[in-house]
């Protein structure tokens, strides 16, 4: 069963540094998503892209976060200079077209990477 | 927006006993999905279940859109099944809204 995969699993970084986390989503799959849980607490919506275009983002996502699709596998979630509390797992999901399936958006997750800033 | 509670916040069980996880949400909702978060903090899909019932092996869900609340059901609970379980919502946009999620302790 095809999965959405997630580079690296765990990142340590100093506070101040710009941090690339990759995915690769589930290859049919046109919508991708940036998702966010502080150790805890419950999961926060970051950004939806779609179309090579950002379609919705939270108050969280913020000129220090950035997404790119690079090439036609890979999407990325940038920040830019990292703060104490960036440290989170983060979650990238995708979800194939509703046009095919008949369903709104139904989201795949990745195992997250989990970042770390001292 | 749209609120997502879930209840009860902790659960602890015996092997093999049954439990019921409830998620209430406070508007209409084209999404729902619950989803198991394994104590690598890994989610795994369970059920995408806005509507009706589904079951996969001893788990089963049921979502009552017109009354907001869905319902996921383990029976004959394993250690395995430990973890958060987490109820997440879309209203047509493009995010999912999470509930606090039921924190699952299942004791050999």
């Amino acid at each position: 069963e095809p999965e959405v995969t997630q580079t690296p699993s765990h990142q340590v970084t100093q506070m101040g540094q710009e941090v690339i986390l990759r995915c690769v989503p589930i290859s049919n799959h046109l919508y991708f998503y940036w998702y966010r849980q502080i150790l805890g607490q419950k999961v926060e919506f970051l950004v939806s892209f779609y179309n090579n275009e950002i379609s919705e983002k939270s108050e969280i996502f913020d000129d220090q976060f950035s997404v790119e699709r690079p090439d036609g596998s890979n999407f990325t979630l940038k920040i830019r200079s990292t703060k104490l509390e960036d440290s989170a797992m983060y979650f990238c999901a995708s979800s194939p077209s509703p046009l095919t399936t008949g369903l709104p958006y139904t989201q795949y997750f990745g195992p997250g990477t989990r970042l770390t800033v001292l | 927006g749209i609120q997502v509670e879930q209840s009860p916040p902790d659960l602890i069980l015996q092997e093999g006993a049954n439990s019921t996880l409830r998620c209430n949400f406070s508007d209409s909702v084209n999404n729902l999905q619950w989803f198991h978060q394994n104590p690598w903090g890994q989610l795994i899909n369970l059920f995408y279940i806005p509507s009706g019932t589904k079951q996969n092996g001893r788990l089963s869900a049921t979502t009552v859109a017109t009354e907001r609340y869905s319902l996921l059901y383990i029976s004959s609970s394993q250690t395995t099944d430990s973890g958060v379980y987490f109820c997440a919502v879309g209203d047509g946009n493009y995010q999912l809204i999470w509930g606090a999620g039921t924190k699952l302790i299942i004791k050999p």
